[in-house]
């Protein structure tokens, strides 16, 4: 079966910093994968996906099928990046199976 | 559009009462998801249904729980009887089949079983 995996519960990172959260998936096919945030109080939301290859709020992700990772990146932390942070993997093709949720990982931006 | 509605935002029961939880996806939407949050296990897909039909329901836990979505616009989430390890906070999302991954989440029913 699938799993995602982030190994980071909490992340915490001043104000300007990098940030990186880590994420790693098993499949053995090609899976789809996608980054889900939730701010406070408000709804889990999508963030990216892999296929989009697009960059959102300064964020970006890049698939590594080598490595069966997903990082989430971005070079200058702001404030309001402070949220919890999900990695999603989709394993079949077409349609809109459930995605398989890694545990989290909530992100604090240090002023 | 409000997005995905779900009710009650909380819920605290006693062991042994039977649950209902209540979702209304957004007009349109193909699938439907019943998602479970703990601590201890993440996000976890319980069941979901495309145009009202049961897909897979592999991750219902037990026959207490079971969901139904008699019509496009409500499904329900049913624990009976409810157990303290039912304890957490259930999601109902939904989507589109072509913008698949992409899900609408609604803002959460938290069960608390005594």
């Amino acid at each position: 079966a699938q799993r995602v995996t982030q190994p980071e519960k909490l992340l915490s990172v001043f104000k300007g910093a990098p940030v990186e959260l880590k994420c790693n998936y098993s499949y053995s096919g090609s899976p789809e994968l996608f980054w889900y945030v939730q701010y406070s109080r408000q709804r889990l939301q999508l963030l990216l996906r892999h296929i989009s290859r697009e960059s959102i709020k300064g964020f970006t992700a890049d698939l590594n099928k080598g490595e069966t990772s997903f990082h989430l990146k971005k070079p200058f932390a702001q404030e309001e990046d402070s949220a919890m942070y999900y990695c999603a993997l989709m394993v079949s093709g077409g349609g809109a199976d459930g995605l398989t949720f890694g545990k989290g990982t909530h992100l604090i931006i240090q002023p | 559009d409000a997005g995905v509605i779900q009710s009650p935002r909380h819920e605290v029961t006693e062991m042994g009462q039977e649950v209902t939880l209540r979702c209304k996806p957004i007009s349109g939407h193909d699938y439907l998801f019943w998602y479970r949050q703990t601590m201890m296990r993440g996000l976890e897909l319980l069941i979901y249904f495309n145009n009202n039909v049961p897909i897979d329901d592999s991750g219902m836990p037990e026959d207490r729980f079971s969901a139904k979505m008699p019509n496009a616009s409500f499904s329900t989430l049913k624990i009976q009887p409810s157990e303290p390890r039912d304890s957490a906070v259930y999601f109902c999302a939904s989507s589109l089949v072509r913008v698949a991954g992409e899900l609408f989440f609604g803002e959460g029913s938290r069960l608390t079983v005594l």
